[in-house]
């Protein structure tokens, strides 16, 4: 599988500020995936990021809130702009696989525990 | 859209008995079912996953389960070890790049 690391691990940070978090697979991919996991809660899926394109977003999130960058296939950001105490939460991205090819397995990085004050 | 459901959202279980989680999908155009642990403070780890031609699979004291016409898929842990405490997410995806919906997870404790 992919080897994927996260920066920063954890955060805090003041409300109205934005935060970038940047996510690094060793390999390259198709697909890079954005999910939140709020404190003791499931997986919610943010956006889906293809290199060359824009990011697709699920329902309830927006691109001016979490903007997604996908310069190539080893590397994603994903901002999290005018942060409110109702984002702290671990945002954690995924790949699926470990090549070009769909794979159907994801794979997640370690993760980035933000706290907003 | 997947709506992916699952029980119990907690079992306690005495070291060596079994234990079982439940989910249930609605998507019939899902065909990829994923189990994921996680262990406090760490990321989810892919431990099996199944495709909707397989009825079961089993990985040492691991198996799942697959009932495609029900909608229904569950995890079976045998010999449980206190190791293997923590939370169990089951999800469900058509594949191909598509999005994988996860459940609501069950914590799992394990009592020596």
């Amino acid at each position: 599988s992919a080897v994927i690391s996260q920066k920063p691990s954890r955060d805090i940070c003041q409300r109205g500020t934005s935060l970038t978090i940047q996510c690094q697979v060793d390999s390259q991919v198709t697909m890079m995936f954005w999910y939140r996991q709020q404190p003791g809660q499931s997986l919610t899926l943010i956006a889906t990021a293809n290199q060359g394109s824009e990011a697709t977003y699920e329902s309830g999130f927006v691109i001016d809130k979490f903007p997604i960058s996908r310069p190539n296939l080893t590397f994603s950001t994903l901002t999290v702009s005018n942060m409110s105490p109702e984002d702290s939460s671990i945002y954690l991205c995924s790949v699926e696989g470990s090549g070009l090819r769909a794979s159907n397995e994801q794979f997640f990085g370690p993760g980035t525990r933000l706290t907003v004050l | 859209g997947e709506n992916v459901e699952q029980h119990p959202s907690t079992l306690s279980v005495q070291e060596g008995d079994s234990a079982v989680i439940k989910c249930t999908y609605s998507d019939s155009a899902s065909n990829y079912f994923p189990w994921y642990k996680q262990e406090l403070g760490k990321r989810p780890q892919l431990i099996i996953d199944i495709r909707s031609n397989v009825g079961e699979k089993k990985d040492q004291r691991i198996a799942v389960t697959l009932n495609k016409t029900a909608k229904h898929f569950s995890l079976h842990i045998t010999e449980t070890q206190p190791e293997d405490s923590a939370v169990y997410f089951c999800a469900a995806s058509p594949g191909g790049y598509q999005k994988v919906t996860f459940g609501t997870g069950t914590k799992l404790q394990v009592i020596p």
